[in-house]
């Protein structure tokens, strides 16, 4: 069974600009979330996806926004980047929103904001 | 707030030295506590999912327990293979949103 993938798998931004960034989920698997890692603050979650719909949010600014499509894959955009948004984003999918379910992460976007 | 707070940061063992990793958790509700273990450049691995206290779970040289406030992951005899960030994660409700609060991890390096 295929893992999460994600895409790409790094960028280089410049501030202002804006990204978006994409993950597949395991097949069968409804629930999309997308967590922040920095070296300083460790993995913070920033919002999960089940059917399409925005279930849970984490603190962050409203820059920070997603979408889930209908076949499950979901997307997450950064927008107005700032230098402290250089960071691992990470996605992992499970079978049931809300937890406590196994999270499954796939290998993550590094983001780089010059 | 819930919080997870992860000992030592840091530590080296030899080979075959076993030891353990220590995840203390402050959460209303425990509903789930998660470890992971994650190698450079990649993203966490599922190791084990604990519910309540008193909970053991196994898996080759790995095992994790519970308590009412803590977590251990113990590791008997381990390999250099078994280098890696060992990060432990509580299923915890803040502001009305469920989501996993992660402690930052604690870097397990072991030498041959």
């Amino acid at each position: 069974k295929a893992g999460v993938t994600q895409t790409p798998r790094y960028l280089i931004k410049t501030r202002g600009q804006q990204v978006t960034l994409s993950c597949s989920p395991i097949s069968g698997h409804r629930s999309v979330s997308w967590y922040q890692q920095t070296p300083g603050q460790g993995l913070q979650f920033l919002f999960e996806y089940f059917s399409e719909t925005q279930r849970n949010k984490g603190n962050f600014p409203g820059r920070f926004s997603g979408r889930q499509f209908s076949n499950s894959r979901s997307e997450m955009n950064v927008s107005t980047l700032e230098l402290g948004d250089s960071a691992l984003y990470l996605c992992a999918s499970s079978f049931r929103s809300g937890g406590p379910d196994e999270q499954f992460f796939g290998p993550g976007t590094r983001l780089t904001v010059l | 707030e819930d919080q997870v707070t992860q000992s030592p940061e840091a530590l080296r063992l030899q080979e075959g030295e076993s030891s353990s990793l220590n995840c203390s958790y402050t959460v209303s509700g425990l509903r789930g506590l998660f470890w992971y273990r994650q190698d450079p450049g990649k993203g966490p691995e599922f190791l084990f999912t604990l519910y309540s206290a008193g909970e053991e779970k196994e898996k080759e040289r790995l095992k994790a327990t519970l308590t009412k406030k803590e977590s251990f992951l113990h590791i008997t005899a381990p390999k250099p293979e078994d280098s890696a960030t060992y990060l432990c994660a509580v299923q915890a409700r803040q502001g009305g949103s469920e989501k996993l609060v992660f402690g930052k991890g604690t870097k397990l390096t072991v030498n041959p």
